[in-house]
């Protein structure tokens, strides 16, 4: 299974955009990157994914580099409820589940 | 459109006592999974049910069985509760087949506390 790192948290100011690296230097040609959050005391909640195009919809854009090695996320306009812990996760295409490693903290500041 | 629904949302267990936490949903998909989730770590997978009228063990099977019930309903019962099994649980479902992969949507967890 392809690694993933992360920071361990980050700041950023409501209604900038926040850009969430993840670096998977590892990855198989058949895995995907996807990306989950978690906000506190809820279960996770899947933001976006992507195999080597980007990608974007209603919340997020994912920017995967050429070689595939490392990919980001970007929340456009972020707001207070975008505080959460984000998780970048690689898994082969139609595998059954997911490892969820520490992700990194995000904190939106007023 | 509920999504993920888990019953309870909250237990509180005597070492030894038995439950089945509940997982429906209603997004009519194939695959089910049961995770749990200890402080300050990642979520880990306990079973999951590929479809209706099958269930495989995951990392930490140990001390759980399941149930798919129907393509809907997936539970989880704790025969014989034990301090150990105090966690948040997590129920996903996800769909099968299409284009790329499909996501897996996850339930608001049962906090279960064991004394």
């Amino acid at each position: 299974d392809a690694k993933t790192t992360q920071p361990t948290s980050m700041d950023c100011a409501e209604g900038r955009a926040a850009n969430l690296p993840c670096n998977h230097s590892t990855i198989s040609g058949n895995e995907y990157v996807y990306w989950y959050r978690q906000i506190h005391s809820q279960g996770p909640q899947y933001i976006i994914h992507g195999l080597k195009n980007n990608e974007t919809n209603e919340m997020a854009s994912l920017i995967i580099t050429e070689d595939r090695k490392s990919s980001t996320l970007i929340l456009p306009h972020a707001t207070l409820r975008d505080t959460a812990v984000y998780y970048c996760i690689v898994r082969p295409l139609g595998d059954y589940k997911l490892s969820f490693g520490a992700g990194t903290t995000v904190t939106v500041r007023a | 459109n509920a999504g993920v629904t888990q019953t309870p949302k909250f237990q509180v267990l005597k070492t030894g006592q038995s439950m089945t936490l509940q997982c429906a949903q209603d997004m009519n998909h194939n695959s089910m999974y049961w995770y749990r989730q200890d402080p300050g770590m990642g979520l880990r997978l306990i079973y999951y049910s590929a479809s209706e009228g099958t269930t495989d063990k995951g990392e930490v099977p140990n001390g759980y069985n399941v149930s798919r019930l129907n393509k809907r309903e997936f539970s989880l019962r704790l025969e014989s509760a034990a301090p150990s099994q105090t966690s948040v649980y997590f129920c996903a479902s996800r769909r099968r087949g299409g284009e790329g992969n499909q996501p897996q949507h996850f339930g608001d967890g049962t906090r279960l506390s064991i004394l």
